[in-house]
C-alpha cells in the first residue's frame, strides 16, 4: 500500500458523539498535516506535525484534538462538534516542512455533523 | 500576510478547447514557492508543479503549461486541447517560510468542467 490513506471516507456524527479520523502514510515522510475544506472557502490548515511534534496549531477549537503517535500515523479526535464543522477533512504528508516540498494528500473524510 | 486569489470560481469548456486558470498571489517574502494542485472528484489533491520565486522560466509538461510573471505576481496554468478527464478543481498555492518551517496558503480553487 502506498500514498496517504484516510479512514473513514464518510462520517456522520451527532453533536454529542466522539469520533476519530485516521490518516496513514507509507511514503516515509516526516511531516503530516490536517486541513479542513469547506465549500467556497480555501483549504484551511489546522495542524502540522514534524517528526511527531506539533509545530503549528492555527487557533483550532479544542473540540478538535490531533494525535501523532508516530511518523506514519495521524489522528484527529472529534468531540461535541457543531454543524458548521461539517466539511471535507484532508490529511497530507511531506518529506519535511520545507518551502520546496510538495505535499501528498489523502482522499479525505467527508464529515457531516447533525 | 500571504494571500492567493483565484478569481475564476468555475470554468466550463468544450473538449479540445484551450483553457487558462488564473492565479494571483501576495507576499512580502522574496523567497517562496508556488504550486498547482488538481483535486478530482475522488477528493485527494494531486501535485502538478512547483516553481520557486527565482525561476521565472515558463514550463510545459505535455498539454499543461505554466506562466510565472513575477512583475504581476501571477502564476497562470494553461491546459491545451482540454479533455473530459481534466475536469476537476484546481488549486494554486503559495509556500513561504515561517518560524515553524513553512506555510502553504491555498487559493479558493477553480472548478473546471470539460464537456464532451
Amino acid at each position: 500500500e502506498t500514498g496517504v490513506t484516510q479512514t473513514p471516507r464518510h462520517l456522520v456524527m451527532g453533536m454529542t458523539n466522539k469520533k476519530s479520523l485516521k490518516c496513514e502514510q507509507h511514503l516515509g515522510h516526516n511531516a503530516m498535516y490536517w486541513y479542513k475544506q469547506s465549500a467556497k472557502k480555501p483549504l484551511e490548515l489546522m495542524f502540522v506535525y514534524s517528526l511527531e511534534e506539533r509545530v503549528e496549531n492555527n487557533s483550532v477549537p479544542s473540540r478538535f484534538s490531533p494525535e501523532c503517535p508516530n511518523s506514519s500515523h495521524l489522528f484527529l479526535h472529534l468531540h461535541t462538534l457543531q454543524p458548521e464543522d461539517s466539511a471535507l477533512y484532508l490529511c497530507a504528508s511531506s518529506q519535511w516542512i520545507n518551502l520546496n516540498t510538495e505535499a501528498f494528500f489523502g482522499q479525505g473524510t467527508r464529515l457531516t455533523v447533525v | 500576510a500571504q494571500k492567493v486569489t483565484q478569481a475564476q470560481t468555475e470554468i466550463s469548456v468544450v473538449e479540445k478547447e484551450d483553457v487558462t486558470l488564473d492565479c494571483v498571489y501576495e507576499t512580502r517574502d522574496t523567497t517562496y514557492y508556488l504550486f498547482w494542485y488538481k483535486q478530482p472528484p475522488s477528493g485527494e489533491l494531486v501535485f502538478l508543479i512547483r516553481r520557486n520565486s527565482f525561476d521565472e522560466q515558463n514550463e510545459i509538461s505535455g498539454r499543461y503549461s505554466w506562466n510565472f510573471q513575477k512583475s504581476t505576481s501571477s502564476f497562470n496554468f494553461t491546459i491545451t486541447a482540454s479533455q473530459v478527464v481534466d475536469s476537476a478543481v484546481y488549486f494554486c498555492a503559495l509556500n513561504v517560510k515561517e518560524t515553524s518551517g513553512s506555510r502553504l496558503t491555498f487559493g479558493e480553487g477553480t472548478q473546471l468542467t470539460v464537456n464532451p
